[in-house]
C-alpha cells in the first residue's frame, strides 16, 4: 500500500533553534500535502496545505513565517519550524492522498519538544 | 467555517460488548472518513463513505452515513483489546481538506 515516510520521529531543540521536518510519499506522487499538528489527548489540527511548485495554504491562526512548508518536488515536502519555543511542542504529522477518491494516508508523526 | 462533531470522547468497554461512536456535522459533505490511532501512533484510514444513507462493514466495524450526508456513525461489535485506540471521523466537503472530529478514545477491560 502507499506509504507516506515522515522523519524525524521525534526531535528535541532549544529554544530559539530552527527544525526541519520532512515528508516523503515513497510509492506514489503527491502534488499536494497537508500538515497537523496534535497536541495530546486533542484532534489533528490542519496546519496548512503544501503545493507542489507554488506556496503552501495556511489555515487562519497559523503563522506562515514561523511554520516555513516547501513542497519542492512531488515526493517531498518539508516543514520548518523557526525560532521554536516551548509551546510549539507538539506531534506534527504529514499526510497525502495516494489516489483521488481514497483515504488518505499519515506519516509516523514527528514529536518535537523544545525545551 | 466547517464542524464535525464528535461523541463519546471516552468508551470504556467490556470486552465482548458493542458500542457506538457519533459524528455530526454543521454542513452536508462530500463524504466522511474514519481514522484509527493507536496510542503512540498515527492515524489509518479505515473507511469512506460517499452516498447518502450508504452502510459499510469490515468484519465487526459497521459505518454508516446519514441520509442527509451531515452525520455518521461508527459501530463495533464483541469489543476486542485490539480495538484500543481512538477513532477519528473526518468529513471533506468542497476540497480536499479533512475535518477531524474530536475522537472518541477506546479502552477495554477483558
Amino acid at each position: 500500500g502507499a506509504v507516506v515516510s515522515q522523519h524525524p520521529s521525534w526531535v528535541i531543540c532549544k529554544s530559539g533553534t530552527s527544525v526541519k521536518i520532512e515528508c516523503r510519499s515513497l510509492d506514489f506522487q503527491a502534488t499536494t500535502m497537508f500538515w497537523y499538528r496534535q497536541f495530546p489527548k486533542q484532534s489533528l489540527m490542519l496546519m496548512a496545505t503544501s503545493n507542489e511548485g507554488s506556496k503552501a495554504t495556511y489555515e487562519q491562526g497559523v503563522e506562515k513565517d514561523k511554520f516555513l512548508i516547501n513542497h519542492a518536488s512531488l515526493t517531498l515536502s518539508t516543514l520548518t519550524v523557526t525560532s521554536a519555543h516551548p509551546e510549539d511542542s507538539s506531534f506534527y504529522i504529514c499526510s497525502a492522498r495516494p489516489e483521488l477518491g481514497h483515504g488518505y494516508t499519515f506519516g509516523s508523526g514527528t514529536r518535537l519538544t523544545v525545551v | 467555517g466547517q464542524q464535525v462533531m464528535q461523541i463519546p470522547q471516552y468508551q470504556h468497554v467490556q470486552e465482548g460488548e458493542d458500542f457506538t461512536t457519533y459524528c455530526n456535522s454543521s454542513t452536508t459533505l462530500s463524504n466522511i472518513q474514519w481514522y484509527k490511532q493507536r496510542p503512540g501512533g498515527h492515524p489509518v484510514f479505515l473507511i469512506q463513505l460517499v452516498k447518502s444513507g450508504e452502510v459499510k462493514k469490515q468484519k465487526r466495524l459497521t459505518f454508516q452515513f446519514g441520509e442527509a450526508k451531515k452525520n455518521s456513525s461508527l459501530h463495533i461489535t464483541a469489543t476486542q483489546t485490539t480495538d484500543v485506540g481512538t477513532y477519528f471521523c473526518a468529513g471533506l466537503k468542497n476540497d480536499y481538506k479533512l475535518s477531524f472530529g474530536a475522537g472518541t478514545t477506546v479502552t477495554v477491560r477483558a
